[in-house]
C-alpha cells in the first residue's frame, strides 16, 4: 500500500524566512509519481510540481526548490525568502505511473500548514 | 494543465435532504474523481467517475449515498443523498491529465443542519 507522511502539521515562519516543507513516501512501485499541492484560504487545490520516480534531478521555480531523494524516499520542498502569500497548507502526494486509461490515485499526506507572518 | 469549475461552490442544507454538485473540465479527460476533505483534514477520494460506466467506490462509501454520473468526457456530477451533519465537508472534482497529473476544482462548500 502506498503511504505519504509529512511529519510536521504546523510551521509559522517570519517573512522573508526560508522553510522546508518535508514529505516520505512508501511503495512497492518501482515507477511512480510524486506531487506538492498548495491550499490556500479560499480552499482551491493548486497543482504546483509532479516529480515522477525516474528523475531525481532536483527542480527550482522561483523561490520554489524540491528536492528529491530516492534513497531516503523523500520529496521535500523549500519556499526561499518567504512571503505572506505563501500561507496555506501544502500536501504531498503520490501515485503509481500507469497509463493515461489506468485508474491511478492519488494519496495525500495530511498537510502542512504554513503561516508567514509580516 | 486543466480549467476545472464546480457548481455550487458553497451550501447549507437540511438534514435529509440531498444535493447534485456539479463538475467541468475544460478540455477532455480520461478519468475524474470525486474527493472530501472534512474539517482540517485531508482530501479521501470517494470514487473514480468512469465515462460510460458505473463509478468506481473506495472503501467506505456507497453509490447509495454517493451516485455519480459521467455522460460525457468533460463532466460529471456527485450527488450527496439523505445528507447528515456529518456529511458537512468540502467536495472536489478533479480531471486527470498526462503524467497522472490531477487539476482540481474550486471545492464545493456544505454545510448541513
Amino acid at each position: 500500500a502506498q503511504k505519504v507522511t509529512q511529519a510536521q502539521t504546523e510551521i509559522s515562519v517570519v517573512e522573508k524566512e526560508d522553510v522546508t516543507l518535508d514529505c516520505v513516501y512508501e511503495t512497492r512501485d518501482t515507477t511512480y509519481y510524486l506531487f506538492w499541492y498548495k491550499q490556500p484560504p479560499s480552499g482551491e487545490l493548486v497543482f504546483l510540481i509532479r516529480r515522477n520516480s525516474f528523475d531525481e534531478q532536483n527542480e527550482i521555480s522561483g523561490r520554489y526548490s524540491w528536492n528529491f531523494q530516492k534513497s531516503t524516499s523523500s520529496f521535500n520542498f523549500t519556499i526561499t525568502a518567504s512571503q505572506v502569500v505563501d500561507s496555506a497548507v501544502y500536501f504531498c502526494a503520490l501515485s503509481e505511473a500507469r497509463w493515461v486509461g489506468a485508474n491511478s490515485k492519488l494519496t495525500f499526506g495530511k498537510g502542512i500548514t504554513l503561516s508567514v507572518r509580516p | 494543465s486543466a480549467v476545472i469549475s464546480q457548481k455550487p461552490s458553497r451550501d447549507i442544507c437540511q438534514r435529509g435532504t440531498s444535493l447534485t454538485i456539479q463538475c467541468q473540465v475544460d478540455s477532455q479527460v480520461t478519468m475524474m474523481f470525486w474527493y472530501r476533505q472534512q474539517p482540517g483534514q485531508s482530501l479521501t477520494l470517494i470514487a473514480t467517475a468512469n465515462q460510460g460506466s458505473e463509478a468506481t467506490y473506495e472503501s467506505g462509501f456507497v453509490i447509495d449515498k454517493f451516485p455519480i454520473s459521467r455522460p460525457n468526457l468533460t463532466f460529471s456530477t456527485l450527488t450527496v443523498s439523505n445528507m447528515s451533519p456529518e456529511d458537512s465537508s468540502i467536495y472536489l472534482c478533479s480531471g486527470r491529465l498526462a503524467g497522472n497529473t490531477q487539476y482540481f476544482g474550486p471545492g464545493t462548500r456544505l454545510t448541513v443542519l
